[in-house]
């Protein structure tokens, strides 16, 4: 089955510097998502995003985030001036136009920000 | 706006044993209805999912899950738990943008 490939699988920064973490969707889906689970807590979601802009937000996602589809493969999540509480599991996910109850989901990038 | 409630934060349960992992959804359309299980240390797996029909669904690892329009609820089950069904266990509706909103989750752990 196709997969959604995340890298890092694990990024350690410290606070106040820039991270990106990256995203390879599914090569023919449009949708992209990025969620983000906080230790111990439920999955939340951040944004989605298609055709080259954002589709919708939650209140996580403040002016220090960004996504950005840069060439035709890579989907990317840049955290700006990254905080304590940034420390997450994010995961990437990715869907079609058919068949769009099946979100595929990446295997996440665990951001430790010190 | 749509929410979904797992009100068990964690279920122990021998091996071998069978175990409900209960979930209520609030919805005032169609929904479609999702079970994912994290491993430790691994993302999110699908077991199964609810989009219309028959309303008892069979998912992988022998899980199954009964939508319940009336109580709004899908429960899921498996009449007999591994040690390797220890995970965390999320239920997850979609909401009309095609999002997912996911429940709290569940510690499921097996005891030998």
């Amino acid at each position: 089955e196709p997969e959604v490939t995340q890298t890092p699988s694990h990024q350690v920064t410290q606070m106040g510097q820039e991270v990106i973490l990256r995203c390879v969707p599914i090569s023919n889906h449009l949708y992209f998502y990025w969620y983000r689970q906080i230790l111990g807590q439920k999955v939340e979601f951040l944004v989605s995003f298609y055709n080259n802009e954002i589709s919708e937000k939650s209140e996580i996602f403040d002016d220090q985030f960004s996504v950005e589809r840069p060439d035709g493969s890579n989907f990317t999540l840049k955290i700006r001036s990254t905080k304590l509480e940034d420390s997450a599991m994010y995961f990437c996910a990715s869907r079609g136009d058919r068949g769009r109850e099946k979100l595929f989901f990446g295997s996440g990038t665990q951001l430790s920000v010190l | 706006a749509q929410s979904v409630t797992q009100l068990d934060s964690q279920v122990p349960v021998f091996e071998e044993a069978p175990v409900e992992l209960r979930c209520n959804y609030s919805s005032s359309v169609s929904v479609y209805l999702f079970w994912y299980v994290q491993y430790p240390n691994q993302g999110l797996q699908l077991l199964l999912k609810y989009l219309s029909g028959s309303t008892l669904v069979k998912g992988i690892n022998g899980f199954e899950a009964e939508f319940n329009k009336s109580q709004t609820s899908f429960h899921l089950r498996k009449p007999s738990v591994h040690i390797s069904d220890t995970a965390e266990y999320f239920c997850a509706a979609m909401d009309s943008s095609y999002k997912l909103i996911f429940g709290s989750g569940t510690r499921l752990l097996v005891r030998p």
